[in-house]
This record gives structure tokens, sequence and C-alpha cells, in this order.
């Protein structure tokens, strides 16, 4: 049981460039999430899903794209990778929706774009 | 102390001695409320919650405290290790679903042995 797992770790990308980072979680959970993290704020939610097929919109989505095709996978799309985009993102699961479900974390991602 | 989308305070306290992390929360409709542990370099871990229908909450050397009066929570850590050196962070629920839920920056705790 690995629970959340990411990849890559670390990346660098060229202004305009576009990546997939991916999120995996083998403990069965319906609903996953992305989050970045930034220096001095809290986790700010970019998109969430509540089972597969079905996403939504968090926080902060724009320039990010997400899809849930199966129970396990949940990655994120930068479609043209800015500088502001420059971050740290951590993927989340938890096995419902509901407020008072601990949700488990991946590692996370340091991008940085130049 | 913490609050939603200030800058990260630290807290330095010696190895044995107690903790006292504070969060100032910002929705008084929040009614869930959560402390995770992030070490450097890792995903954040879940270390204990509260409903607001409580004011206090005791887990493995932590007790959360929540005075909705004030918008106050805190997490206090009992005989601090050097094993908890790490970033606090509080999160505030106001709504059905986790995408409803709110992060502070955090504060950073260092244990000086």
């Amino acid at each position: 049981n690995a629970g959340v797992t990411q990849t890559p770790k670390f990346q660098v990308l060229k202004t305009g460039q576009s990546m997939t980072l991916q999120c995996a979680q083998d403990m069965n959970h319906e609903y996953m999430s992305w989050y970045r993290q930034d220096p001095g704020m809290g986790l700010r939610l970019i998109h969430y899903s509540v089972g597969a097929g079905i996403t939504d919109q968090g926080e902060v989505p724009n320039g990010y794209n997400v899809s849930r095709s199966t129970t396990e996978d949940f990655p994120l799309r930068l479609l043209s990778a800015a500088p502001s985009q420059t971050s740290v993102y951590f993927c989340a699961s938890s096995y419902d929706q509901e407020r008072n479900t601990e949700a488990f974390f991946g590692q996370g991602t340091r991008l940085t774009v130049v | 102390g913490e609050s939603v989308g200030l800058h990260l305070p630290t807290l330095s306290v010696q190895e044995g001695d107690n903790s006292i992390i504070n969060c100032a929360y910002s929705n008084s409709a929040s009614d869930y409320f959560i402390w995770y542990k992030q070490e450097s370099g890792k995903g954040p871990q879940f270390i204990i919650d509260i409903r607001s229908n409580m004011d206090k909450r005791q887990g493995q050397r932590v007790t959360v405290l929540l005075n909705k009066t004030v918008k106050h929570l805190s997490l206090q850590i009992a005989a601090t290790q050097p094993g908890d050196s790490a970033v606090y962070f509080c999160a505030e629920n106001s709504g059905p679903g986790m995408n409803d839920m709110r992060f502070g920056a955090g504060t950073r705790l260092t244990v000086k042995p």
C-alpha cells in the first residue's frame, strides 16, 4: 500500500512548454484533488474530482486541466507553462468528499518555470 | 500565531517543553477544523481534527482547542521532541465537501535539543 504517489518530484520547464504531473493512489479513494503551495500562503485548490469521470474547478484552476478516467489516477496538465506556475504541487485523496474525512497527501512535485 | 493568508511565523522550543501553535480562522461559518504537519520535502500529514460543537479534543501528545467566540484554534504538543520539527498549519471547512476547505500558511516549529 503506497498511498498517494506523485511523479516527478522535481521538474524545470521553459515558458510555454506543457507537461503532465502524475498522481496515483492505491487506497480506492473516491475523492482526489490537486493543490499548489506557494511561500507564505496556504494550500490552494486547483481542481478536484469526486469520482471517476467527474472533475470540477477549485480556487485557482486557470492554466491547468485534469481528467479522471480511473479511480486510481488523477493527472494534472499544464497547458502552456508560465513563471507564475512555479510552485510545489500536491495531490491528495480521501475515501469520500465529506469534510470529516482524512486527506492523504503525496510527497509533492516542485515545479520551476523559467 | 498564524492567520489564514499571512506570512509564516516561527516558534522555537526546547526539547521536552510544551509547544502551543495558534491559528486565527476567518470564516465564522466554518464548523470543521484540522491540523496538519508538514516535514521538509514531504506532503502534509493529518494530525487531529475538531468539530465546532467541541472546544477541546485530545490525541496522542496533542490537544486542539477551539474558541469560536474569537475564531481561534490552537494546537498543543506535549513534551516536544526533535521529530516534531516541521511546519504546522490549520485548515477550516465551511461547506459540505473537502473542496470548501481553506488552509492557513503555517507555523514553523523548531525543536532545540
